[in-house]
């Protein structure tokens, strides 16, 4: 069974700076995908990346840029010049490539709840 | 990607009673998710719906206790039955995008068991 940790239930940053959210994953599969969800207030998840494991270059959707370090089972997002709409719980979460049975399952942190500050 | 309008988007329900929350899907899907989301707390996944079949419930969940139905291929409901004040959680429906997407997910339920 897959595991995901998000090892900081909170964070904040200022307005206009950068912070770098961790995750990190327990598997044994190795063709995989890891997504970064956000959920503000209004309880929407908001698809806001995700890597596909066997390409080794970083995704990059605008501000938001991931770290992915397959060997080390790391996948960290980099929220740069930070907004206040940025504010919201972050969850990472993990899918086996395979098709079939559970392997559609999402795997999920427990979140990481950011505060931008103006 | 799919567009999902889920409904009601909250409720109050007393203890006891039944919920039924609907989940519609513009475009045709072959797998539906329900997932529901404690106070604070990750979402975990209660159990996969697909159209023809039984839904696949996870460890911890039972139909009786949550029993889905998928009539087509754009439409799911999930009960929650017999509610207790534990049963208070916001419950999401999702969908799976083409494969390796990103998951498509509705607004939620937030359910307040009294």
């Amino acid at each position: 069974a897959q595991t995901v940790t998000q090892s900081q239930p909170e964070m904040s940053v200022q307005e206009a700076e950068t912070v770098t959210l961790s995750c990190t994953y327990d598997t044994s599969e190795n063709n995989y995908y890891l997504f970064w969800y956000k959920q503000p207030p209004s309880r929407q998840m908001i698809l806001v990346i995700r890597q596909e494991a066997y390409k080794q270059q970083n995704a990059t959707e605008n501000r938001f840029s991931v770290n992915f370090q397959k060997a080390a089972k790391s996948f960290s997002l980099k929220i740069s010049d930070s907004q206040l709409g940025d504010t919201a719980m972050y969850f990472c979460a993990f899918k086996a490539e395979n098709s079939g049975g559970s392997n559609y399952k999402l795997t999920f942190g427990k979140g990481t709840l950011l505060t931008v500050n103006p | 990607s799919a567009v999902i309008s889920q409904k009601p988007s909250r409720d109050i329900c007393q203890r006891g009673t039944s919920l039924t929350i609907q989940c519609q899907v513009d475009s045709q899907v072959t797998m539906m998710f329900w997932y529901r989301q404690q106070p604070g707390q990750s979402l975990t996944l209660i159990a996969t719906a697909n159209q023809g079949s039984e839904a696949t419930y996870e460890s911890g969940f039972v139909i009786d206790k949550f029993p889905i139905s998928r009539p087509n291929l754009t439409f799911s409901t999930l009960t929650v039955s017999n509610m207790s004040p534990e049963d208070s959680s916001i419950y999401l429906c999702s969908v799976v995008g083409r494969l390796g997407g990103g998951y498509t997910f509705g607004s939620g339920t937030r359910l307040t068991v009294v």
